[in-house]
């Protein structure tokens, strides 16, 4: 069955800390993977994608994110966190078929 | 830039009333997702339309649920005799086509059964 898991629920970060949440997947087949972001009050954002090609993707305000197949992981990361990327983070899988499974989100605090 | 529309953004029904959710998608996209969010746990899949037609409702429950997109208007989302269980945040997210293209969400409305 399809599924992702994100198990870091919350993290605590302090400004200028690094960052990375964990995303593991189990999906049969070709994968699309992605990174959605919900700041507080606001509907969900797309941070960034996978499609195919370079496993290292790069998205919006620093953030980037690695395919490894192996593992089955699409883990976020940011070299440096601002108190502005206070917000929850939603990895998603999707195939050919539409719909997106995604985990169950990281809400991530980061302390001024 | 008119992204997804929901409204209303928050809806309070009392348990056995209807619930009737709106989504307009962003210009040009033709496909509608629909997603429902229960308190601490990620989106879940409910249902895929096109304009006119139900693509995919295998996460949809099997009474109460319905939803439809007609070829005017917008997608809705309707809750017949609602629950307690059924509040929860519903999102609806579109897409230009099908297949593996990435969805597009609204703001969600968030739904409370009193």
């Amino acid at each position: 069955a399809q599924s992702v898991s994100q198990h870091n629920h919350h993290v605590i970060l302090s400004e200028a800390a690094s960052l990375e949440l964990g995303c593991n997947y189990s999906y049969g087949g070709t994968v699309n993977l992605f990174w959605y972001v919900q700041y507080p009050g606001q509907h969900l954002q797309l941070l960034l994608k996978y499609f195919s090609g370079d496993p290292l993707v790069k998205g919006i305000k620093g953030f980037e994110a690695e395919f490894i197949k192996s593992k089955f992981s699409f883990n976020l990361r940011k070299p440096s966190v601002q108190w502005s990327d206070t917000a929850e983070y939603f990895c998603a899988v999707s195939g050919n078929f539409n719909k997106f499974y995604f985990g169950s989100g990281t809400k991530l605090n980061v302390k001024p | 830039n008119a992204g997804v529309m929901q409204n209303p953004r928050h809806l309070v029904r009392r348990r056995g009333q209807e619930a009737r959710l709106r989504c307009s998608p962003m210009k040009g996209h033709s496909h509608v997702y629909w997603y429902r969010q229960l308190p601490e746990e990620g989106l879940k899949f409910m249902v895929y339309l096109q304009k006119e037609n139900i693509i995919d409702e295998s996460g949809m429950p099997k009474e109460r649920f319905s939803a439809e997109f007609p070829k005017e208007g917008p997608s809705i989302l309707r809750i017949q005799q609602v629950v307690r269980g059924d509040s929860a945040a519903y999102f609806c997210a579109s897409s230009h086509a099908g297949g593996a293209e990435t969805q597009y969400f609204g703001p969600g409305t968030r739904l409370l059964v009193l």
